[in-house]
């Protein structure tokens, strides 16, 4: 099984700011299947990146992904009020699927 | 528009059984895979398995292997999760997802809360 780490675990910033979220796994994810998902209180997860740097329909392109392998990075390039949720990274390369524990991205 | 419409929140006592429901819309049924996850109050989210609508087969993860049965109605493009056993450890939200296999999961249900209590 794939073990995903994400970091850190809260990131505290303000509208307008960077953010820089890592999802890290324990062996290489197979051509690069590594999704990410943003997901706000009472709702479902919302597709963001697939492939590892693909963005998902609809997404703005202030959301970036890039990474290969083990490591992966999801980048917010000027964070909007909207945006402020739980990120989780995913990898569908392998079963079973696994997700991480999710990185919090919350108002300083 | 594709759509993924969940059956509503069911309240179980421990040893019972649930099915939760995953109507889908908007898309070829048969083409896409399904996956089953759920999440606890607060916690993450946790894969419980896929089912193929097309031909009916089905993988489960490893911690719901014996408790889990993952079918379909091609009729109804309806898809079932059906979880034996409960126990208080298994109230969460479960969701189901269209799987696409280069995208990941594109579209999502809108949840179903199982909450499991005597």
């Amino acid at each position: 099984e794939i073990v995903l780490t994400q970091s850190p675990g809260t990131l505290s910033l303000s509208p307008g700011e960077r953010a820089t979220l890592s999802c890290r796994a324990s062996q290489s994810v197979s051509s690069s299947y590594l999704a990410w998902y943003q997901q706000k209180p009472g709702q479902a997860p919302r597709l963001l990146i697939y492939g590892a740097s693909s963005r998902a329909t609809g997404i703005p392109d202030r959301f970036s992904g890039s990474g290969s392998g083990t490591d992966f990075t999801l980048t917010i390039s000027r964070l909007e009020p909207e945006d402020f949720a739980v990120y989780y990274c995913q990898q569908y390369g392998s079963s079973p699927i696994t997700f991480g524990p999710g990185t919090k991205v919350d108002i300083k | 528009q594709v759509q993924l419409v969940q059956s509503g929140a069911e309240v179980k006592k421990p040893g019972a059984s649930v099915k939760v429901s995953c109507k889908a819309s908007g898309y070829t049924f048969t083409s896409y895979y399904m996956h089953w996850v759920r999440q606890a109050p607060g916690q993450g989210l946790e894969w419980m398995g896929i089912i193929h609508p097309g031909g009916g087969s089905t993988n489960y993860a490893q911690n719901f292997q014996g408790r889990v049965t993952m079918t379909r109605d091609t009729s109804t493009s309806t898809v079932y999760m059906e979880l034996s056993s409960l126990r208080s450890e298994d109230t969460a939200v479960y969701y189901c997802a269209r799987a696409d296999t280069v995208t990941g999961y594109d579209y999502w249900g809108q949840g179903t809360l199982v909450t499991v209590s005597s």
